[in-house]
């Protein structure tokens, strides 16, 4: 267990609509990324959070969006869905601000499924 | 751009053998990070090890270990005694500068009994 939690497990719903996936990053990290890994690929950076401020951005459409909230926690919303948006997506947190040497500790995934 | 490359969609070893993966990456970055994930069927990404490009000292945790060739720009992962909980995806990632984790696409490894 990393502590990262991430809320839900499983998420099904439909093209077009809207979801939001929620990541509790361990205790005193102040760093939170989101990563998307499509089938049997590697993971897709989308967009770091430190400590309430975007930090870095990646290859993230404008249909999603994410923020940090101020007790540390994050959600990434993802609108107007498609086909193509199943994938797992990944939160991670680290320490600080995320320099190289630091270790990103993984939650375990929300699996979405787009019909 | 930063790209990493991992040739061996899939590699199988006998249980307490030794095997390597492979991972090569392209930058012109002179100061970055490499890392290896390893990914179970229950899809958590945890990190097996970490290399840092100043270092010429190839890193090592327990039965895992890197050889670092930073010329040549090649990070591979030795795996020696092989385990049956070592079965895996295995991630290559590179950390480039404005903080952003580069991903090669993965080895499946697989442990024959």
């Amino acid at each position: 267990d990393s502590g990262v939690t991430q809320t839900p497990k499983h998420l099904i719903t439909a093209t077009g609509q809207r979801v939001t996936l929620r990541c509790s990053p361990r205790s005193g990290d102040l760093s939170v990324y989101w990563y998307q890994q499509s089938l049997d690929q590697g993971l897709q950076f989308l967009i770091q959070y430190y400590n309430g401020e975007e930090r870095a951005k990646g290859n993230i459409l404008e249909r999603f969006s994410a923020q940090q909230f101020p007790d540390l926690h994050s959600e990434l919303n993802l609108s107007s869905l498609e086909l193509g948006d199943s994938a797992l997506y990944f939160c991670a947190s680290s320490v600080s601000a995320g320099v190289g040497q630091e270790t990103q500790y993984f939650g375990p995934g929300t699996r979405l499924l787009v019909l | 751009a930063q790209t990493v490359t991992q040739s061996q969609p899939e590699m199988s070893v006998q249980e307490a053998e030794t095997v390597t993966l492979s991972c090569t990456y392209d930058t012109s970055e002179s100061d970055y990070y490499l890392f290896w994930y390893k990914q179970p069927p229950s899809r958590q990404m945890i990190l097996v090890i970490r290399q840092e490009a100043y270092k010429q000292q190839n890193a090592t945790e327990n039965r895992f270990s890197v050889n670092f060739q930073k010329a040549a720009k090649s990070f591979s992962l030795k795996i020696s005694d092989s385990q049956l909980g070592d079965a895996a995806m295995y991630f290559c990632a590179y950390w480039r500068s404005n903080y952003q984790l580069i991903w090669g696409a993965g080895t499946k490894l697989i442990i024959k009994p």
